[in-house]
């Protein structure tokens, strides 16, 4: 059974730091696309980054030179290590498993979410 | 990047058929996949690719799309199938990026 379990979330100060993650199992994470995806308080869904199983990794343009995406495989974990954190990254923060068919992608497998408040 | 644009909220009678649209440059060359998420739950994907549903998702879920535009049918509504719907794609622009549309309330009536 593929199950992702994020933690790590918290509440953190303007321009603090925090690392999410994201525990695998049912299936390995190096051999997958990943992605986080972030929903602010009673927002939409918003799409934040992709590492690729090559380990290319992808940003959306608010978190650009912010957040870094990694995995662990020997952890079967994702990662997301997030600096200079604002008030409007406040969110949760879910990680997905990011399915490539075709040049197209799809997010088949979510996990439950973590809460991150940035405010002083 | 790209945009992808629905309506706030739609509303349809129990056992009804209702149509979710999903507007965006990038539905020229990507297919649209739609999410159903209700409060205080993690989104689930009900829709992907031409029109293939995931195990476990009920074939009232249909999708279809036809130039910039990408619909999510449901034929006789449930009352558990109110919830936000949102649509997503790949970026158009060549660059890896995803988008997110802004999302679709449903109440069914």
């Amino acid at each position: 059974e593929v199950q992702l379990v994020e933690s790590g979330g918290g509440l953190v100060q303007p321009g603090g730091s925090l690392r999410l993650s994201c525990a695998a199992s049912g299936f390995t994470v190096s051999s997958n696309y990943m992605s986080w995806v972030r929903q602010a308080p009673g927002k939409g869904l918003e799409w934040v980054s992709v590492i690729y199983s090559g380990g290319s990794t992808y940003y959306a343009d608010s978190v650009k030179g912010r957040f870094t995406i990694s995995r662990d495989n020997s952890k079967n974990t994702l990662y997301l290590q997030m600096n200079s954190l604002r008030a409007e990254d406040t969110a949760v923060y879910y990680c997905a498993r990011d399915l490539d068919y075709g040049g197209n992608s799809c997010f088949d497998y979510w996990g439950q979410g973590t809460l991150v408040t940035v405010s002083s | 990047s790209s945009e992808l644009t629905q309506d706030p909220a739609v509303s349809v009678a129990l056992g009804q058929t209702v149509r979710i649209t999903c507007q965006g440059d990038s539905l020229r060359s990507y297919y649209a996949s739609w999410y159903q998420q209700k409060p205080g739950q993690a989104p689930v994907l009900v829709i992907y690719g031409k029109n293939n549903r995931p195990s476990g998702i009920p074939d009232r879920f249909s999708g279809s799309s036809s130039g910039n535009t990408a619909s999510l049918t449901i034929t006789g509504a449930q009352a558990e199938d109110e919830a936000d719907y949102y649509c997503n794609s790949r970026d158009s622009s060549g660059n890896h990026l995803k988008v997110f549309g802004g999302g679709t309330k449903l109440t069914v009536l």
